[in-house]
C-alpha cells in the first residue's frame, strides 16, 4: 500500500518565520512530489513540483526532496497571515502514474 | 487561459438518485483526474482518463463511473447514491500523464446527499 504521511497540525508560527512542512512516502519507486495549498472552502492550488534530490526555490517557498530517506518537505520563509492554509503534499508512483495525497498539514501564522 | 471548470457547483441528491458531474479541462490539456475530498479521508483518487481512455481508476465501488469525451472534457456519474458519498469532488487537468506533468483543479463540486 503506498502511502504519504503528513503531520495534520495544526502548525502555528508567527509572521515573519520560517515554516516548514514535512512529508514523508513509502515507496521507493517514487518519483514526482508536488505540493499544494488548500484554503478553507477552496480548492487545492498548486505551489511547487520537485523531481530530483536536492532543494528547488520559488519566491518564498523552497522544496526539499531527500529520496534516501523518502521524505519531501516545503519551507516557506517570511511566512505571512494570508499563508494560512492547508498544504498538501502529493506523489506521483510509476507504475500507473497515480498520485497519492497525503492528509494535509493545517498551518497557521499568528499577526 | 481559463482555469478548469466543475459543473454544477454545489447539489442535493436524494439517497438513491444518481447524479453527473461534468469537468471541463484547461485548454490543450488531455488528462483528466478526478478525486473525492472528505474531512475524515481527505483526497482520494477515483480515476484518470487520457485520450478518452480511462488510465487509472482508485479503490471506489462500481456506482463511480466516468468517461472522457473527444474534446477533453469528462463526465463522472454516481449512482445509487448513498449518504457517504457527500463529499467535494475535484477534478484535475494536465496536458499528459507523463511523471513530471504538473495537474491543476477546478473549484470543484459541492455534492450533499440526504
Amino acid at each position: 500500500q503506498k502511502e504519504v504521511e503528513q503531520n495534520s497540525g495544526p502548525l502555528s508560527v508567527p509572521e515573519g518565520a520560517i515554516a516548514s512542512l514535512n512529508c514523508t512516502y513509502s515507496d521507493r519507486v517514487s518519483q514526482s512530489f508536488f505540493w499544494y495549498r488548500q484554503y478553507s472552502g477552496k480548492s487545492p492550488e498548486l505551489i511547487m513540483s520537485i523531481y530530483s534530490n536536492g532543494d528547488k526555490e520559488d519566491g518564498r517557498f523552497t522544496a526539499q526532496l531527500n529520496k534516501a530517506s523518502q521524505y519531501v518537505s516545503l519551507l516557506i520563509r517570511d511566512s505571512q497571515p494570508s499563508d494560512s492554509a492547508t498544504y498538501l503534499c502529493a506523489v506521483k508512483y510509476t507504475g500507473g502514474f497515480k498520485t497519492i495525497f497525503g492528509a494535509g498539514t493545517r498551518l497557521f501564522v499568528k499577526a | 487561459k481559463a482555469g478548469v471548470t466543475q459543473t454544477p457547483r454545489y447539489l442535493i441528491k436524494t439517497r438513491g438518485q444518481q447524479v453527473t458531474l461534468s469537468c471541463s479541462p484547461i485548454s490543450g490539456h488531455r488528462s483528466v483526474s478526478w478525486y473525492q475530498q472528505t474531512p475524515g479521508q481527505g483526497l482520494q483518487f477515483l480515476f484518470e482518463y487520457f485520450s478518452e481512455t480511462q488510465r487509472n481508476k482508485g479503490n471506489f465501488p462500481g456506482r463511480f463511473s466516468g468517461r472522457q469525451f473527444s474534446n477533453s472534457r469528462s463526465e463522472m456519474n454516481v449512482s445509487t447514491l448513498e449518504l457517504g458519498d457527500s463529499a467535494l469532488y475535484l477534478c484535475a487537468s494536465s496536458w499528459g500523464t507523463g511523471l513530471n506533468t504538473e495537474a491543476f483543479f477546478g473549484q470543484g463540486t459541492r455534492l450533499t446527499v440526504v
